[in-house]
């Protein structure tokens, strides 16, 4: 399979700011899922990128660089609710193009 | 409510006595899969469904079957379950009709313990 890579935790404070990263191989690459995932729950669709540049959507912003396999979600004004892990899923082109491929999450942790 | 539901959410078993995990969504979705989810290891997937009748290998498919006889339905069958089996795991479902296309939607997880 292909290998998505993200940090596996991560600590920010309430109203911060925090930028979560995604690389991922670039070959056959359709497009690009973020997954918020509470704990025990079922993820949950966040936001898609297919083209280059920023996909802004209230907090949760996302970026995409196809040329180089990156990806960044960024959540502003963070509040304790934020506290989840956060999936990078990459969607590739191949026998079916509905196959995703999850990286292995990374756990944020919201503190006072 | 479109959604995606999943029976039971909760299982004690035993090794090597079958049981089935059904899982249906209600939103007409041609693609569905099932996923597992250990700590570590993230999110595998186990089997998918581009179709009735037409499924096919994820990355982890060994003891376990799956069938789609109706669009509606996926099934997740251990024939012999053994403690590795032990997981959360997730039916999910997509089209190319959502926006954006082919969003998977999850089901709330099934919690699996094989003793």
């Amino acid at each position: 399979g292909q290998n998505i890579d993200q940090p596996t935790e991560m600590t920010a404070t309430e109203g911060a700011i925090v930028q979560i990263n995604c690389t991922y191989q670039t070959s056959g690459f359709n497009g690009l899922f973020w997954y918020q995932q509470h704990a025990g729950e079922a993820p949950t669709f966040l936001s898609y990128n297919v083209l280059d540049g920023l996909e802004e959507k209230g907090r949760f912003s996302s970026f995409l660089s196809r040329s180089k396999g990156y990806s960044y979600l960024l959540l502003k004004e963070l509040q304790m609710k934020d506290s989840a892990s956060y999936l990078c899923a990459v969607q590739y082109s191949g026998a079916g193009s509905y196959q995703l491929t999850f990286g292995k999450g990374t756990k944020l942790s919201v503190i006072p | 409510e479109a959604q995606v539901t999943q029976n039971p959410r909760y299982l004690i078993t035993v090794t090597g006595k079958k049981l089935t995990v059904t899982c249906s969504q209600n939103m007409n979705h041609e693609y569905m899969s099932w996923y597992r989810q250990d700590p570590g290891l993230g999110l595998r997937q186990i089997y998918y469904s581009m179709n009735v009748e037409v499924t096919d290998k994820g990355d982890v498919p060994e003891g376990y079957k799956v069938s789609r006889k109706e669009k509606r339905n996926f099934p997740l069958i251990l024939e012999s379950p053994s403690p590795n089996q032990t997981s959360l795991y997730f039916c999910a479902s997509s089209s190319r009709r959502t926006v954006p296309q082919e969003t998977q939607y999850f089901g709330p997880g099934t919690r699996l313990l094989v003793l």
